[in-house]
């Protein structure tokens, strides 16, 4: 059991240029979220997914695109790279129900490794 | 509106001390939960604990041990006879009806041996 998988682990960009940051969960949860972690700050949402064909913008989505064809993938697409991106990049999934009710660890948020971006 | 604070950045304390890091969070919501999550310098986010907004009883895994006081809208962290391994982030987190995860700037634990 993988859990959460994001690639790359590390990726240096150029101004302008455009990637995809990959995420892929094996536990078979509904809700999916990418977050960026600046240097010495928590975490921010950028966008979240509650299912496949669904994705919503968190706090901070502007200059980031997502997509949600299966229950297990949740690509986050850069499309041009600027300074202000050179961030950590987190994945997450967790099981949500509508009436919060989860017990034997729903609701839990379980996080990918991340993905360091530097852009120069 | 949602917030969390944790309002000790940084905490040092030597090998065997007990240490608390604090938590308080604002929200309107009426079912919520709490998470701690400890970030290791390796930089990976480890769950810690998950709290229901009904569940008042005090946690104790181990060394760890949570105290929930939703009088005082807190949520702290206490590490007991803290070890060099207990170096790291500790961010305190909400979560809302929304489904999101709103975290806390994150409490930097040094222990020294």
């Amino acid at each position: 059991n993988a859990g959460v998988t994001q690639t790359p682990k590390f990726r240096i960009l150029k101004i302008g240029q455009s990637m995809t940051l990959q995420c892929t969960q094996d536990m078979n949860h509904n809700y999916m979220y990418w977050y960026r972690q600046d240097p010495g700050m928590g975490l921010k949402l950028i966008y979240y997914s509650v299912g496949a064909g669904i994705t919503d913008k968190g706090e901070v989505p502007n200059g980031y695109n997502v997509s949600r064809s299966t229950t297990e993938d949740f690509p986050l697409r850069l499309e041009l790279a600027a300074p202000s991106q050179t961030s950590v990049y987190f994945c997450a999934s967790s099981y949500s129900s509508s009436q919060h009710t989860g017990t034997g660890g729903r609701e839990t948020q379980y996080f990918g490794p991340g993905t360091r971006l530097l852009v120069l | 509106a949602q917030k969390v604070t944790q309002a000790q950045t940084e905490i040092s304390v030597v090998e065997k001390e007990d240490v608390t890091l604090d938590c308080v969070y604002e929200t309107r919501d009426t079912t919520y939960y709490l998470f701690w999550y400890k970030q290791p310098p390796s930089g990976e986010l480890v769950f810690l604990i998950r709290r229901n907004s009904f569940d008042e009883q005090n946690e104790i895994s181990g060394r760890y041990s949570w105290n929930f006081q939703k009088s005082t809208s807190s949520f702290n962290f206490t590490i007991t006879a803290s070890q060099v391994v207990d170096s790291a982030v500790y961010f305190c987190a909400l979560k809302s009806n929304t489904g999101k995860l709103i975290f806390g700037q994150g409490t930097t634990l040094q222990v020294k041996p």
